[in-house]
């Protein structure tokens, strides 16, 4: 069955820098790649999302970006802010909104 | 807000009893999906219910069941309790091509 790796487990990094997360999944037959936000006690938040037909999309600080062939995906937040520390979760699913496999998560600490 | 709403929030059980946890989908959703949360770790995929039917299911034994009623509430339940149930529970729904909203989930205590 379908497999999504996820690195680093931990990130620190100082207000302004940029931080990237990556994800490696096993199934090419997956379409669907969402990113959670989920802080701590609370659900997890959709925060950026990318079809199979799509290998980047922007939202203001958030992109990610797909590589089909490698079957890799990332997560990158430009200017990052204290506000963006939580744990991100990344995955994968096939045949859209079905089954969603989960990363084992990143926890981003922003230094002020 | 018509987003996702579960109860109980939080929930204390005792090994071998049985629990039902509850879950409204956003307003416009059809489908409902449940994951299992254990602490610091990723949801796990239970299972997935759409017109009433279970359309998927993920590696849970079957002490792991699910309903899902005509206005497309759902209902897990899991019977005789292990302390290795304890975890968060998440249902999230969906409907199309829409993404899945979570609800905020229900914490099990099993003791």
């Amino acid at each position: 069955g379908e497999n999504v790796e996820q690195h680093p487990s931990t990130l620190s990094v100082q207000e302004g820098d940029s931080a990237v997360i990556k994800c490696t999944y096993s199934d090419s037959a997956s379409n669907y790649f969402p990113w959670y936000k989920q802080e701590l006690g609370k659900r997890p938040q959709l925060i950026i999302d990318i079809r199979s037909n799509v290998g980047e999309k922007k939202d203001q600080r958030i992109a990610v970006t797909l590589n089909k062939t490698a079957k890799h995906f990332s997560l990158h937040i430009t200017e990052t802010q204290p506000e963006d520390s939580a744990v991100y979760f990344c995955a994968a699913s096939i045949k859209g909104f079905q089954k969603l496999v989960f990363g084992t998560g990143t926890r981003l600490l922003v230094s002020p | 807000d018509a987003g996702v709403t579960q109860s109980p929030t939080h929930l204390i059980k005792t090994r071998g009893q049985q629990v039902t946890l509850r879950c409204s989908p956003k307003s416009g959703h059809d489908t409902v999906s449940w994951y299992q949360q254990a602490l610091g770790q990723g949801p796990q995929f239970i299972f997935q219910y759409y017109e009433e039917e279970e359309r998927q299911r993920g590696n849970f034994p079957d002490r792991f069941s699910g309903h899902q009623f005509p206005n497309y509430s759902s209902e897990l339940n899991v019977n005789a309790l292990l302390l290795g149930d304890s975890a968060l529970y998440l249902c999230a729904s969906s409907e199309g091509q829409e993404g899945y909203t979570f609800g905020s989930g229900t914490r099990l205590t099993v003791v």
